[in-house]
């Protein structure tokens, strides 16, 4: 079974407008992390965002906050004021324990883009 | 910054040719990671390594094989390129024992062509 899922292959957005992006997760650990990376056309990954299981608050970067919706194992990103330069794929991915050197699993990303 | 470094950003190569891509990072990290991408599937795990001549297999690691002899330097290696290892390949280096919220940072990305 799919750990981590991303049901949206592509998405528009019109310039200076918000947009979500979606992901579901799934895990038995009640110790795991959550990210979002972003990936411009270049290949670069970018680090965006991180919540934790145990966070109180949603996490929030700039213009990247992340719905966290524990109970639904939800964790979709929230780009405010979209931007041109907000097109790339974004990926979601999780860790689960606590332990920093533990993989990475990656959802099969969202392509957005961003209407002028 | 931290910076992780991949030795090429394109790469062409034939059936049966043994293929070496190399990641260097300047951080002194001890994890280093190497993922392959594609259309569709997203990022999947070859092989990561924990410390210098340590390595854990990671969901695909058929076909591969790494090196990992000095602690900024994680190779990986194609025994016999096959045309379904054309793919991009990314490299990747945390530092351990910081907690989970630790991000892996990730290199600028190899494609890889076999022909």
């Amino acid at each position: 079974a799919q750990k981590i899922t991303q049901t949206q292959p592509g998405m528009f957005v019109q310039e200076k407008e918000a947009v979500t992006l979606d992901c579901t997760y799934d895990t038995s650990d009640q110790s795991y992390g959550l990210f979002w990376y972003k990936q411009p056309s270049s290949g670069e990954m970018i680090f965006l965002i991180y919540q934790g299981s145990y966070d109180e608050q949603n996490a929030t970067e700039g213009r990247y906050s992340l719905n966290f919706q524990k109970a639904r194992k939800s964790a979709n990103l929230v780009i405010s004021a979209s931007q041109l330069g907000d097109s790339a794929m974004y990926f979601c991915a999780m860790r689960e324990g606590e332990d920093s050197s533990y993989k990475l699993i990656f959802g099969s990303g969202t392509r957005l883009l961003v209407r002028p | 910054d931290v910076k992780v470094t991949q030795s090429s950003r394109y790469l062409v190569k034939r059936t049966g040719e043994k293929v070496f891509l190399e990641c260097v990072q300047d951080m002194d990290h001890e994890n280093m990671f190497w993922y392959r991408q594609d259309p569709g599937l997203g990022l999947r795990l070859i092989y990561f390594s924990y410390d210098v001549k340590m390595k854990e297999k990671g969901d695909i690691p058929e076909g591969y094989s790494v090196s990992r002899e000095k602690k900024e330097r994680f190779s990986l290696i194609l025994e016999s390129a096959s045309t379904n290892q054309t793919s991009m390949y990314l490299c990747a280096s945390s530092l351990p024992g910081q907690g989970a919220r630790q991000p892996q940072h990730f290199g600028d990305g190899t494609r890889l062509s076999i022909l």
